[in-house]
């Protein structure tokens, strides 16, 4: 079964710190690897993404993540939060292959605030 | 996001009878229901696939899908529960595994 798991159920920071949120993925073989942010009263964007390749990526609002196999994870980060950065950040992971094709499957989710 | 539409976006209920529309304008083959509860991820209810259904989870027979087109989706509740208040989100995505999935606004139900 694929999952993820996002350890940090909130985070605060100050504006203009760096920021890392954490993300540990299980599912056998080569998953793809989504954060997607929701803002309040808003629908899930797309932060980042990842499936082959360069194991850093490069994504929207100045973040990046780098997908580690032999650790399971996909942790983003950003050199300098903005107050309008808070938001609810979530992993996810999806397979291409067997049952759960198509399907995406998220995690709980890390609450960050950013202290003006 | 205004490639996704979703309508109503509001909606308090009795044990009534009412019906959650999407429309995307993306061309996207796949379209996709997720049930977010408060506090809680978004959870895959149902997926479409060129209008044929593929994937249907657990999810309570008083939610029926219809899928009249590649463009929109429909979401059929009747007598609603309590445990129904929560936000629908509609998505949509290009045919195949791992591709972007692009979500609407939500729908926010609330069962009074």
């Amino acid at each position: 079964a694929q999952s993820v798991t996002q350890p940090d159920a909130r985070v605060t920071v100050s504006q203009g710190a760096s920021l890392q949120l954490r993300c540990k993925y299980s599912y056998s073989g080569t998953p793809y690897l989504f954060w997607y942010v929701q803002y309040p009263r808003q629908g899930l964007q797309l932060l980042l993404k990842y499936y082959s390749g360069d194991p850093v990526v490069q994504g929207v609002n100045g973040f990046e993540a780098e997908f580690s196999k032999s650790n399971s994870s996909f942790h983003p980060r950003k050199a300098s939060v903005h107050w309008s950065d808070s938001a609810v950040y979530f992993c996810a992971v999806s397979s291409n292959t067997g049952a759960n094709t198509g399907k995406l499957t998220f995690g709980h989710g890390t609450i960050l605030r950013v202290h003006p | 996001n205004t490639k996704i539409t979703q309508s109503p976006r509001y909606l308090i209920l009795g044990r009534a009878n009412k019906s959650l529309e999407c429309e995307q304008h993306l061309g996207h083959n796949a379209m996709y229901w997720y049930k977010q509860s408060a506090e809680k991820p978004p959870e895959l209810m149902f997926l479409y696939n060129l209008k044929q259904l593929i994937r249907n989870e657990t999810v309570p027979s008083r939610f029926i899908p219809e899928c009249p087109d590649s463009s929109k989706l429909l979401l059929h509740i009747s007598a609603v529960d309590p445990e129904d208040s929560a936000v629908y989100f509609c998505a949509s995505s290009p045919q195949g595994a791992g591709n972007t999935l692009y979500f609407g606004e939500g729908s926010r139900l609330i069962v009074v």
